[in-house]
């Protein structure tokens, strides 16, 4: 049972736009990764958030942790061709080990 | 090696036939994860391994399903006949420490079952 749910579930968008993906939840996490997955690859970790209303940036990715925890999102600038992919955001609840990953959004961006 | 191993790359199985599945974690990390990846889906998870304690199996679909890691970096899932729903992808990922900390994933065996 999927207990993250993302959105858009697909995005396509030319070169150049801005976009938001968007994790939510109804549980509390005490920490939450970002994964990004390219056709026929495992996932690959983006960046982690611990703190509630924690920004992350790493280059033109974005990354924001909600107040309460339960919730984050992704943002890129200018997005590249590049940044096609299958984005993934996990959530860890406190005392355990494991990550539940969330139904994901497939973003391509178009040259 | 410097990142997570797994073999086979792709496994075509006939119904009923038992397969097995490799990984080969980071040296040296304690933490393995094995999960279910169905197309277009997110990874689910499916058992956790600390060194070659089994915590966590609450994650296998059925008692078809079955993971070792006997010395504590090898894993081995073994699923006994298979089914079509079996057909997925097959994850494993390891870290260095226990808990939520940075886990890094194979590429990934692709099972299908004909």
């Amino acid at each position: 049972t999927q207990l993250l749910e993302q959105s858009p579930q697909f995005l396509s968008i030319q070169e150049g736009e801005n976009l938001t993906v968007y994790c939510n939840s109804s549980s509390v996490f005490s920490s939450l990764q970002w994964y990004r997955q390219e056709p026929g690859e495992g996932p690959v970790l983006l960046v982690t958030v611990v703190t509630g209303g924690e920004v992350k940036k790493l280059k033109r990715l974005t990354f924001q942790f909600g107040d309460a925890r339960k919730d984050s999102s992704l943002h890129i600038t200018a997005a590249q061709p590049g940044d096609t992919g299958l984005y993934l955001c996990a959530g860890a609840t406190s005392g355990t080990y494991k990550y539940i990953f969330g139904t994901g959004t497939r973003l391509k961006v178009l040259a | 090696g410097a990142g997570v191993s797994q073999s086979p790359r792709y496994k075509v199985a006939k119904r009923g036939q038992d397969v097995a599945l490799r990984c080969d974690p980071i040296s040296g990390h304690v933490s393995l994860f094995w999960y279910q990846q169905a197309l277009g889906q997110g990874p689910e998870f499916l058992t956790y391994f600390q060194n070659e304690a089994q915590l966590d199996k609450s994650g296998l679909p059925s008692d078809r399903f079955f993971a070792e890691r006997p010395e504590g970096s090898v894993s081995t899932l073994k699923i006994q006949r298979t089914q079509q729903e079996d057909s997925a992808v097959y994850l494993c990922a390891s870290s260095e420490f226990t808990g939520n900390t940075e886990a890094f994933f194979g590429q990934g065996t692709r099972l299908t079952v004909v």
